[in-house]
């Protein structure tokens, strides 16, 4: 069965201060690794898709990284607006999606 | 270009009572999904559907009930809510032909079942 982890759960930063999160995924053949942004009280927003080893994608401050077992959400010089639970997911087949728990970011001014 | 919509917000169940939970979305998607999320869990799949006609079950069916008469629609029933049920629940649209970029949520429905 598929399974997906995140680390850490929680991460405070201060303005400015770079930090990663950390998904780590056990798949059968993947079909695609997902990062999603949620705000309280708000459904989940699509980031990135990475679909082999190696690939990267960027948006603003974050950047998406993926590997043979884990991916990385690197988040560069981060502002209180970056402040979110990011999830990651991995594609199990044709609209069926596993979603990781969710790291929860603060980052202070 | 409302998305997906999800009716109600709010709703508070007494054990026992049944409801539907509304998902449209007008972006023509084939593949629609319905998720709870609890604390600490990260969204779980209830249920998901591929296309108008049929569906299948995800990580937790038992309790609920799908149908996908329309490609618009997927209203997702509770049978007899039970408190186990309380959670905040999520239906997510996308399209086969851009499944790279992954679901588009409803901003959600928080039950609570007393």
């Amino acid at each position: 069965e598929d399974q997906v982890t995140q680390s850490p759960e929680a991460l405070r930063l201060q303005e400015g201060e770079s930090s990663s999160l950390n998904c780590s995924y056990t798949v059968s053949g993947l079909r695609g690794l997902f990062w999603y942004r949620q705000d309280p009280g708000k459904g989940p927003e699509f980031l990135f898709t990475l679909y082999s080893a190696g690939e990267e994608k960027e948006k603003e401050r974050l950047k998406a990284t993926l590997t043979k077992k884990e991916s990385f959400l690197h988040i560069t010089a981060p502002k209180p607006e970056d402040s979110a639970t990011y999830l990651c997911a991995v594609r199990e087949s044709w609209g069926k999606f596993q979603f990781g728990a969710g790291t929860q970011v603060v980052v202070t001014p | 270009n409302a998305g997906v919509t999800q009716t109600p917000k709010f709703q508070v169940l007494k054990t026992g009572q049944s409801m539907t939970l509304q998902c449209a979305q007008d972006m023509n998607h084939e593949y629609m999904s319905w998720y709870r999320q609890d604390p600490g869990m990260g969204l779980r799949l209830i249920h998901y559907s591929v296309g108008a006609g049929i569906t299948d079950q995800g990580e937790v069916p038992n309790g609920y009930n799908v149908s996908r008469s329309t490609t618009e629609d997927f209203p997702l029933r509770l049978l007899s809510a039970a408190p186990s049920q309380t959670s905040v629940y999520f239906c997510a649209s996308s399209a086969r032909d851009k499944s790279l970029y992954g679901y588009t949520f409803g901003s959600g429905t928080r039950l609570t079942v007393v």
